[in-house]
């Protein structure tokens, strides 16, 4: 089995962008898709990127997902920052019958 | 609108058996799969295993694999996690989620089921 590797902890200003990492600790970031949900406090977890890239309808495209191979990570970017965006951040991917979730990154808005 | 509803939450003593559901509407239960989640206090998602409502085929994560069962009923469209013997680690909250099989994408997710061990 592998693992996905995430920061425990960012934090930026409120406008400001931020990035989350995602690494991969074997097998190709790029052979299995992977998906971000956002969790706030006190709440069920809800999908903010699939399919490496993909957005759901209602998430805002100050979301964005990418992977990078030569780092073997994936990447959740958040743009322009809004205190609303303050919660816990997953990242989840899967190899053949296995699914594996990131250890969660908590992003405070400040 | 599709979703997903669990049953409420339970207080339970060690050594004690449960079973908890989880009810899908607004969409087709056998045409996609049902997963199961941990979430322990303070702590991150873990994926338990996931079954196959259409002909109850099971796969387990080897970190809960004989400590719980998945199963569904998919005539009243419920999918159900029980323990047979309950310990003080199991307090956690539960999370059951429709599982698109390729990308194996959580989406949409139940509210959750905390379920508290203690004697």
């Amino acid at each position: 089995n592998f693992m996905l590797t995430q920061p425990h902890s960012v934090s930026e200003s409120p406008g400001k962008t931020v990035i989350i990492s995602c690494t991969r600790s074997s097998g190709s970031i790029a052979s299995n898709y992977v998906q971000w949900y956002q969790q706030r406090p006190g709440s069920s977890p809800t999908t903010v990127i699939y399919e490496d890239n993909q957005r759901p309808s209602g998430v805002p495209d100050r979301f964005s997902g990418s992977i990078d191979s030569s780092s073997n990570s994936a990447s959740l970017t958040i743009s322009g920052l809004k205190t609303e965006d303050e919660a816990d951040y997953y990242c989840q991917s899967y190899d053949s019958s296995t699914l594996v979730f990131g250890g969660g990154t908590k992003l405070t808005v400040l | 609108e599709v979703q997903l509803v669990q049953s409420g939450a339970e207080v339970k003593k060690p050594g004690e058996s449960l079973r908890i559901s989880c009810k899908g509407s607004g969409y087709n239960f056998t045409s996609y799969w049902i997963t199961w989640v941990r979430q322990m206090p303070g702590k991150g998602l873990e994926w338990m295993g996931r079954i196959d409502p259409s002909d109850s085929y099971i796969d387990y994560s080897p970190s809960f694999q004989g400590h719980v069962t998945i199963s569904a009923d998919k005539s009243i469209s419920t999918a159900y996690l029980q323990w047979s013997s309950l310990k003080a680690s199991d307090t956690a909250m539960y999370y059951c989620a429709r599982l698109w099989v390729i990308p194996n994408w959580f989406d949409p997710w139940g509210q959750g089921t905390l379920v508290t061990v203690s004697s």
